[in-house]
């Protein structure tokens, strides 16, 4: 069975300093992996996937994450904070096999000005 | 393009009673997919279709249930309601299963059980 754990349920960073956001799965197969932002009141909003080829992936919003394999991990990044990157922050797994998606608890992040 | 549009957005049910939700993809997604969401258990899979298939079902009982029509538009009834039925329920399509394709989500309806 495919799982996610986002280890820190909450994230608390000062704007313009650097952020990161824990995630590590288990799946049987090779993973698809995918980080997705919950703003309050709202459905979630995709922000970057890594299926294969470079480790360091770019998505919206100057957001980057890093697929190592060896560590089963996908952490979300970014340079420097804003205070409107404040949200909720989901990891999630699907093998290739195309099952089902495995979301994380979810991480709340706070940038504070 | 339009998102995907989710109706009704609030619904307010007493026990016992069942609930159709329903839900519109992006034009040209055949894949829809449900999660329900809630602040202890988080985002829980129920069920992912497409092309009027069911692909894959979440670890929820019997009284859940789904499906897809032609036009790809997706509804999901839950039967017999439980106060733990109390969440908000997502609906998200992408435009074709699984594998590496991201979702996108609608803005969700938030049942209440009574």
């Amino acid at each position: 069975a495919q799982s996610v754990a986002q280890p820190e349920d909450q994230v608390n960073v000062a704007e313009g300093n650097p952020l990161t956001v824990k995630c590590t799965y288990s799946v049987s197969g090779n993973p698809y992996l995918f980080w997705y932002v919950q703003y309050p009141n709202r459905g979630l909003q995709f922000l970057l996937k890594y299926i294969t080829g470079d480790n360091l992936v770019k998505g919206s919003y100057g957001f980057e994450a890093e697929f190592n394999k060896s560590q089963t991990s996908f952490h979300l990044k970014k340079p420097s904070a804003l205070v409107s990157d404040s949200a909720l922050y989901f990891c999630a797994v699907r093998d290739t096999n195309a099952g089902k998606s495995t979301f994380g608890d979810g991480t709340t992040l706070t940038v504070k000005p | 393009k339009a998102g995907v549009t989710q109706t009704p957005r609030y619904l307010i049910k007493t026990r016992g009673q069942q609930v159709t939700l329903s839900c519109s993809p992006i034009s040209g997604h055949r894949s829809v997919s449900w999660y329900q969401q809630t602040p202890g258990q988080g985002l829980q899979f129920l069920f992912e279709y497409f092309s009027e298939t069911q692909r894959n079902k979440g670890n929820f009982p019997g009284r859940f249930s789904g499906r897809q029509f032609s036009n790809s538009r997706s509804e999901m009834n839950v039967s017999t309601l439980e106060l733990g039925d109390s969440a908000l329920y997502l609906c998200a399509s992408s435009p074709a299963a699984g594998g590496g394709n991201e979702q996108f989500f609608g803005p969700g309806t938030r049942l209440t059980v009574l």
